[in-house]
């Protein structure tokens, strides 16, 4: 069984902080990372992905994988309202994806 | 991204009736899809592989016969519960998987559908 270890948090940022998200996953032949956004009741969407060792950047997110460490984050800057939600890492492999339970985050206004 | 469209978003049945998910790629045609289900407060669990024109892998532990699955096109897998039970009201989801470059693949999620058995 691989396992995804995410914080479930919650993790509770006041609007306009930096919002910090861990993983560690099990299995070392892990290729691709995957973020989704969870909104209560609805379903996953894609914030980003991140193939190779170091830093990704896509508007206020940032991705960063370290596969010695087998050790993935999301960084999400200036916080808004609209972030609170459940984040789920999801690394690729055997063809498909491996989900942690999922971090909630809460931003205070 | 690419759209993953899936109907219905909720549906109501009885105890011992079947009810039928559609999953729709919109705007590329996808060999492989999955279905999750969800239950609340909890995480995604994978349910099964449907991938077209061949039979569906199912993950261990989930009955193929009472979840059929029938991939039939390049655009459109669906889910049928068969004999459904008030033990399976969860929110089911459905997933398209695109090819990305690098030989790498990218899922796309649809809305879900969110099944009440009474």
């Amino acid at each position: 069984q691989k396992e995804v270890e995410q914080n479930s948090g919650p993790l509770s940022v006041p609007e306009g902080a930096i919002a910090s998200l861990n993983c560690t996953y099990s299995d070392r032949g892990s290729q691709s990372f995957f973020w989704y956004r969870q909104y209560s009741g609805k379903s996953p969407e894609l914030i980003m992905f991140i193939y190779s060792n170091g830093d990704k950047e896509d508007g206020r997110f940032t991705a960063q994988l370290n596969k010695a460490s087998q050790y993935v984050s999301l960084l999400i800057r200036d916080s808004q309202p609209s972030d609170s939600a459940t984040y789920l890492c999801a690394p690729y492999d055997d063809y498909k994806l491996s989900f942690g339970a999922g971090t909630t985050v809460t931003v205070r206004a | 991204g690419a759209v993953v469209s899936q109907h219905p978003s909720r549906v109501i049945c009885k105890s011992g009736t079947s009810v039928k998910i559609e999953c729709r790629s919109l705007d590329f045609q996808a060999t492989t899809m999955f279905w999750y289900r969800q239950f609340p407060k909890q995480s995604l669990m994978l349910m099964a592989t449907s991938n077209e024109g061949s039979k569906a892998t199912y993950e261990q532990g989930v009955e193929k016969d009472k979840f059929l699955i029938n991939h039939a096109s390049l655009t459109l897998s669906t889910l049928t519960v068969t004999s459904a039970h008030p033990e399976d009201s969860s929110f089911y989801i459905c997933s398209a998987r695109v090819s990305s470059s690098g030989g790498k693949y990218i899922q796309y999620f649809g809305a879900g559908t969110r099944l009440s058995v009474l």
